[in-house]
């Protein structure tokens, strides 16, 4: 069946860094932009980035720019959230998801059908 | 930044009884509008993309309507599963970006 997988999160001080991972399966993950999203504790969900299904376009939200870099390996499978700097703000549980239809554009999909349960990062000393 | 923002912040009702959730942008999203489902302790669930279509699956109980900057959720008979916290979400070509709304709570009454 249509699956996604996170793995990767853990406690890091701020300042650290950490990789998360995200194993696709059940789709032609080659063909679908694909998303991180969080979720604070108790809070609702925000946008972190999105990557073309060919990796040539990449956005992040303003929190995240210059410190998150999204990729992705499509003969693995695999999504991936590079977290550098990491602040306590950045404590979140992290979904990957995949773009609702393939798009050709510069930007994805209007909606995530699948959805990854979610690995969580806490950024503590 | 396109801004949602989602009335009311909790909604108290029984099953049976029907639901109407609001979205409203900052400015004009088109229909690029889609809304999920979260239950504690899971991943959100997507209900409806494009203002007004339905996911795969989901129930037809559920509608969604709305273009521009005013959207509505509609649950027509509330079973006791759709009991959550549902997000509507928007997509903005310029500046590329998605942006969620602050969640509306259905709660049994």
């Amino acid at each position: 069946q249509v699956q996604l997988v996170e793995s990767g999160g853990g406690v890091v001080q701020p300042g650290g860094s950490l990789r998360l991972s995200c194993a696709a399966s059940g789709f032609t993950f080659s063909s679908y932009g694909m998303h991180w999203v969080r979720q604070a504790p108790g809070k609702g969900l925000e946008w972190v980035a999105f990557i073309r299904y060919d990796g040539s376009n990449k956005y992040y939200a303003d929190s995240v720019k210059g410190r998150f870099t999204i990729s992705r390996d499509n003969s693995k499978n695999t999504l991936y959230l590079q977290m550098n700097s990491l602040r306590a703000e950045d404590t979140a549980v992290y979904y990957c998801a995949k773009d609702n239809r393939m798009v050709q554009g510069v930007i994805g999909d209007d909606a995530f059908d699948i959805w990854g349960q979610g690995t969580m990062v806490t950024v503590s000393s | 930044e396109i801004v949602l923002t989602q009335s009311p912040a909790t909604l108290s009702l029984s099953p049976g009884e029907r639901a109407t959730l609001s979205c409203r942008a900052s400015q004009s999203v088109s229909s690029y509008l889609a809304w999920y489902q979260q239950k504690p302790g899971q991943a959100p669930r997507l209900l409806i993309y494009d203002a007004s279509n339905r996911a795969t699956g989901i129930p037809a109980r559920f509608s969604g309507s709305g273009s521009g900057t005013d959207f509505t959720l509609t649950i027509s008979s509330l079973e006791p599963e759709d009991f959550a916290v549902y997000y509507c979400q928007q997509r903005s070509n310029w500046p590329p970006g998605y942006t969620f709304g602050q969640g509306t709570k259905l709660e049994i009454k």
